[in-house]
């Protein structure tokens, strides 16, 4: 089975702090995602990565980094946390160059106060 | 680019009923379409995919699903549910132009009462 492992399952942290996700995906996959997820609004997709130190924007990548050294790990990076990023973090891995299903963790629940 | 619509932000069915959660979709290539599952403070588990060929798509505790090109829709379907079906369910559709990305619908919460 597809093992993808986020570093925590809740957080909180303060307003200005410097915030790292870490995700973990044990499958050989090349193709790796963040997305937040808010009541109403479905997933949204923040950052995506094809390959080792490739990445692209989403449709909401501001306030937001990532980093990708290695094929197997996946960082989301909140350069300076606000209020308006309190939510959940799901990272998320699929195989090959089309779609066939994402893999996802279990979920990170950011508060940030 | 791609768009889904989940029209119903809540459903509450009683134990052992039929349920039906709708999905529409609109884009201008050709689609792949996704319902994934989301128990409570868990990640997504894949319910089930349309990809080519038959219509009628089967998928995992008894779901099933019908793709419709021509009303654009992939509603879900459950003859008979059970308490522990109560989750959020999200449809998701990729394109040939955008073919490893996923849009999601913004998810139907699935209520069964005893």
């Amino acid at each position: 089975d597809v093992k993808v492992t986020q570093s925590s399952r809740y957080l909180v942290k303060r307003t200005g702090e410097k915030v790292f996700l870490e995700c973990v995906q044990d499958m050989d996959h090349e193709n790796m995602f963040w997305y937040r997820q808010d009541p109403g609004l479905g997933l949204r997709l923040i950052y995506f990565s094809y390959d080792v130190k490739m990445k692209e924007k989403g449709d909401i990548p501001e306030g937001y980094s990532v980093s990708r050294e290695k094929k197997e790990r996946f960082s989301l990076i909140l350069e300076s946390a606000s209020t308006n990023q309190t939510s959940m973090y799901l990272c998320a891995s699929s195989f090959g160059q089309r779609t066939y299903e994402q893999y996802f963790g279990p979920g990170t629940r950011l508060t940030v106060t | 680019a791609q768009s889904v619509t989940q029209l119903d932000s809540q459903v509450p069915v009683f134990e052992e009923a039929p349920v039906e959660l709708r999905c529409n979709y609109s884009s201008s290539v050709s689609v792949y379409l996704f319902w994934y599952v989301q128990y409570p403070n868990q990640g997504l588990q894949l319910l089930l995919k349309y990809l080519s060929g038959s219509t009628l798509v089967k998928g995992i505790n008894g779901f099933e699903a019908e793709f419709n090109k021509s009303q654009t829709s992939f509603h879900l379907r459950k003859p008979s549910v059970h308490i522990s079906d109560t989750a959020e369910y999200f449809c998701a559709v990729s394109g040939s132009g955008s073919a490893r990305q996923l849009t999601f619908g913004s998810g139907t919460q699935l209520t069964v009462l005893p």
